[in-house]
């Protein structure tokens, strides 16, 4: 078990740039979760798949924000046109469902933190 | 919507001692999952403890226990015998069970506590 892997762990990048987070799930895990955490808060739910499948998005998810998981593997958090409000950190967790009914935990990477100048 | 209460921003224990951190939630659902996580400075979460909601019998792991109060929607972590290594930000989770049309899956997280763990 090799864990959640991101990456980059740091990116430091000015307004108004692209900037794009990679996420490698625990293996055999099928669902993958995009969260944001800033200074002195909880996680809050982005985005989350199933599969290659795009489940659900979070409200918090603005037109900016695009995620994907080709072939249901590693995923991609992409945010276009940065804005200093963007600056946290990006946390990747992966989970083993099955069946609608599942109490498999979340695990989590270490995170990405982007800062914007 | 459901809503993960933490009211205790900051609590220190002395190393040996025991410790209970409180966590509060508002769900008009009966099935669900709730979590308490574990957020080292600069490391990563990793999950301490977990209670399914049906289950009336308060989860234990080490030197870890909850007091899962369904009725009080009341969900307290006690960590008895302290060590430094404890030191951490702990957050109340909670997830939705099965499907209720809504979030699946995804943790809803409290604010956190800071706990501090005194030599």
């Amino acid at each position: 078990d090799t864990g959640v892997s991101q990456d980059p762990r740091h990116k430091i990048t000015k307004r108004g740039q692209n900037v794009t987070f990679r996420c490698d799930p625990i293996s055999e895990h099928n669902r993958l979760y995009w969260y944001r955490q800033t200074l002195g808060q909880g996680p809050e739910f982005l985005t989350y798949f199933q599969n290659e499948a795009q489940l659900e998005k979070s409200r918090l998810l603005s037109d900016r924000f695009s995620a994907e998981r080709p072939k249901g593997s590693f995923s991609t958090l992409e945010i276009q046109r940065t804005e200093q409000g963007d600056s946290a950190m990006y946390l990747c967790a992966s989970s083993l469902a099955s069946g609608a009914r599942s109490n498999q935990p979340q695990h989590f990477g270490d995170g990405t933190r982007l800062s914007i100048l | 919507a459901q809503t993960v209460t933490q009211s205790q921003p900051e609590m220190s224990v002395q190393e040996a001692e025991t410790v209970t951190l409180s966590c509060t939630y508002d769900t008009s659902e009966s099935d669900y999952y709730l979590f308490w996580y574990k957020q080292p400075p600069s490391r990563q979460m990793i999950l301490v403890i977990r209670q399914e909601a049906y289950k009336q019998q308060n989860a234990t792991e080490n030197r870890f226990s909850v007091n899962f109060q369904k009725a009080a929607k009341s969900f307290s972590l006690k960590i008895s015998d302290s060590q430094l290594g404890d030191a951490a930000m702990y957050f109340c989770a909670y997830r939705s069970a099965g499907n209720y049309g809504g979030s699946q899956g995804n943790l809803i997280f409290g604010k956190g506590t800071k706990l501090s763990v005194k030599p």
